[in-house]
């Protein structure tokens, strides 16, 4: 079946770090790959996203590139901020059809928290 | 625009109350999802609705109920809830055919009391 490991969290950084959280799947053919963000008390917001291998998807300073030959879809931003606290989902969604229509399957999600 | 609503925003309900949660959309997305979020856990997938029909049922205690009118609206009507149920309840659409993205809605918190 198709599964997301996100890093295990959760990470702490100061204002203007790098940042990387790491995601790996397993899936077959080649899935749709996405990064979403939930800032507390809200609902997911979709940050970034790539539909085949080598696409680098990029939004609001945050980065995430699929690579196929080592299954996974690293986030990076060089400079984080305060603002950025909230927790990171690395999502993935199978190609075609047929009963894994519509389904996205997450990854255990990474919280981040930015200190000035 | 890509604004999926969600009312209410915060729902307390006893364990024989009968609610119903609301989600809205006016993206022209022909699938639409609920999904129930327990803290610190990713989403859950509850339902899925392609074209106003249901397609998946991820096997959620009838308790739940979806029903989704036309292709903008999409409700989920609750019944006899457990304590355990409460959680943060998102909606989300997509188009089924133009790029796989789910946009999601703010969520209903949820507590059954």
């Amino acid at each position: 079946g198709n599964s997301v490991t996100q890093m295990e969290g959760p990470v702490t950084l100061s204002e203007e770090a790098f940042l990387t959280i790491n995601c790996t799947y397993t899936a077959t053919g080649y899935p749709s790959l996405f990064w979403y963000v939930q800032y507390p008390g809200e609902g997911l917001q979709l940050l970034l996203k790539a539909t085949k291998a080598d696409d680098k998807g990029s939004n609001k300073g945050f980065e995430a590139t699929y690579r196929k030959e080592t299954t996974s879809f690293h986030l990076e931003k060089g400079s984080v901020q305060v603002s950025d606290s909230a927790v990171y989902f690395c999502a993935l969604r199978p190609l075609g059809g047929g009963t894994s229509y519509g389904k996205l399957t997450f990854g255990q999600g990474t919280i981040l928290t930015v200190h000035p | 625009d890509t604004e999926v609503t969600q009312t209410p925003k915060h729902l307390v309900m006893g364990m024989t109350n009968k609610k119903s949660l609301k989600c809205e959309q006016h993206m022209g997305h022909r699938a639409m999802y609920w999904y129930k979020q327990k803290a610190k856990k990713p989403p859950e997938l509850m339902f899925v609705y392609s074209y106003e029909k249901l397609s998946i049922n991820e096997s959620v205690p009838s308790r739940f109920s979806p029903e989704c009118p036309n292709s903008s609206l999409l409700n989920l009507h609750l019944h006899a809830l457990q304590p355990e149920d409460s959680a943060l309840y998102l909606c989300a659409s997509s188009h089924p055919r133009l790029g796989r993205e789910q946009y999601f809605g703010p969520g209903t918190r949820l507590t059954v009391t």
